[in-house]
């Protein structure tokens, strides 16, 4: 039972290259969730998924597209790399009981756009 | 709109001091409340939470207290070690998500 898997762990692109970034959970878990955690802040909502096939945008959703094809995956593509898009990214996911559940994060992606 | 604020942004203890974080938040339907541990470099991880029908929850040194009328709520640790020093993270819930707070940085010096 890995929990949740980000891949990659680290990436640098270069301005304007795309990318995807994968999170898979094997806990059969309905919400899944993409956020941003810059140096020295909290973390910021991108977009999140209340089940396979839907998506929704959160506080910070430009330059950012999601899809969950698969109930355990959720991709965070970034189109068009910008600087301001360097980060950490954290997948999390929770449980079919609603968004009254833990959520469990995986290990981040660090993405460094030159 | 959904709002979770968190206070102090750092907190600075000797070992075997108790540590206090308090949070309030905005949205009254709010009924699931987390708190997570962030070391440096690592994940967030869940160390306790507390739902709305309770008003206290213990586990060892941790210990969380929810005031549903004031909207706020509080993580409390006691006998603190090294160990604990990280970033702490309150959460509550609002539509479809958890709504963070900015974090805490808790440092305990020997």
């Amino acid at each position: 039972n890995a929990g949740v898997t980000q891949t990659p762990k680290f990436r640098v692109l270069k301005t304007g290259q795309s990318m995807t970034l994968l999170c898979a959970q094997d806990m059969n878990h309905e919400y899944m969730y993409w956020y941003r955690q810059d140096p020295g802040m909290g973390l910021r909502l991108i977009h999140y998924s209340v089940g396979e096939g839907t998506t929704a945008k959160g506080e910070v959703p430009d330059g950012y597209n999601v899809s969950r094809l698969k109930k355990q995956n959720f991709l965070l593509g970034l189109e068009s790399a910008a600087p301001s898009q360097t980060s950490v990214y954290f997948c999390a996911s929770s449980y079919s009981g609603g968004v009254a559940q833990p959520q469990h994060f995986g290990d981040g992606t660090r993405l460094s756009i030159l | 709109g959904e709002n979770v604020e968190q206070h102090p942004s750092t907190l600075s203890v000797q070992e075997g001091d108790s540590a206090v974080i308090k949070c309030t938040y905005s949205d009254s339907a709010s009924n699931y409340f987390p708190w997570y541990k962030q070391e440096l470099g690592k994940r967030p991880q869940l160390i306790i939470d507390i739902r709305s029908n309770v008003g206290e929850k213990k586990d060892q040194r941790i210990a969380v207290t929810l005031n549903k009328t004031a909207k706020h709520f509080s993580l409390h640790i006691t006998e603190t070690q090294p160990e604990d020093s990280a970033v702490y993270f309150c959460a509550a819930t609002g539509f479809q998500k958890l709504v963070f707070g900015t974090g805490t940085r808790l440092l305990v010096s020997p």
